[in-house]
């Protein structure tokens, strides 16, 4: 069974820029995470979606950060403008479905802002 | 709202000696409780899980947790370590009901003494 895939696997900007980050769930997995994983912290939730809709985005910065999982398959996650505080690790993970249901874990795209 | 704490920062250990990871949690109502390992340049993988039933969980690779209601920890123990479980380990939890976001705690650095 093929894993959680995600690209870039790094990235390095300038602050203002913006930059797109990919993520591909595993087969017939219902629900996708991002998560973002800063230094020294335990992974924060960004935004959850069941299917191709939004189950839980209260923890996402709206006014820099956009995801979208079109056709309840594939994600991306945008960040424009990138601050340098968005310094950090991007993990995607997948689970059948929601509640008690364990997720798996993509390797995650580290993001540097300078 | 749900909360994590992993006192320790790292946790040395001879290989063959006793292995034990501590968390202790915060929830309203009943926790849903996780254990994670993260592996350098890795993503995080499931290691068990306690929903209900037997204190006593157990998991992948030799580990297992005991659930305390009384004391509100999850210790993740693994009776003789090897060097290959250095690593980082999470702890999480979620609420039953509310909403369905997991939190994770700051995570423990393992490293295993050959």
């Amino acid at each position: 069974e093929a894993g959680v895939a995600q690209s870039p696997r790094y990235k390095i900007i300038e602050k203002r820029q913006s930059v797109a980050f990919w993520c591909n769930p595993i087969s017939g997995h219902a629900t996708l995470y991002w998560y973002q994983q800063i230094l020294g912290q335990g992974p924060k939730l960004l935004i959850q979606f069941q299917n191709n809709g939004v189950v839980d985005d209260s923890q996402l910065p709206k006014d820099r950060f956009s995801a979208e999982r079109l056709k309840g398959v594939d994600s991306t996650l945008k960040i424009q403008p990138a601050k340098l505080e968005d310094s950090a690790v991007y993990l995607c993970a997948s689970s059948l479905g929601q509640g008690v249901s364990e997720q798996y874990f993509g390797p995650g795209t580290r993001l540097t802002v300078t | 709202a749900q909360s994590v704490a992993q006192p320790e920062d790292q946790v040395n250990v001879a290989e063959g000696n006793p292995l034990t990871v501590k968390c202790t949690y915060s929830v309203s109502g009943n926790p849903y409780l996780f254990w994670y390992v993260q592996y350098p340049n890795r993503g995080l993988q499931f290691l068990l899980k306690y929903i209900t039933g037997d204190n006593l969980v157990k998991g992948s690779y030799g580990f297992e947790a005991e659930f305390n209601k009384s004391q509100t920890s999850f210790h993740l123990k693994k009776p003789s370590a090897l060097v290959s479980d250095s690593a980082l380990y999470f702890c999480a939890v979620r609420e039953t009901g509310g909403n369905n976001r997991l939190a994770f705690g700051k995570g423990n650095q393992v490293v295993v003494i050959p």
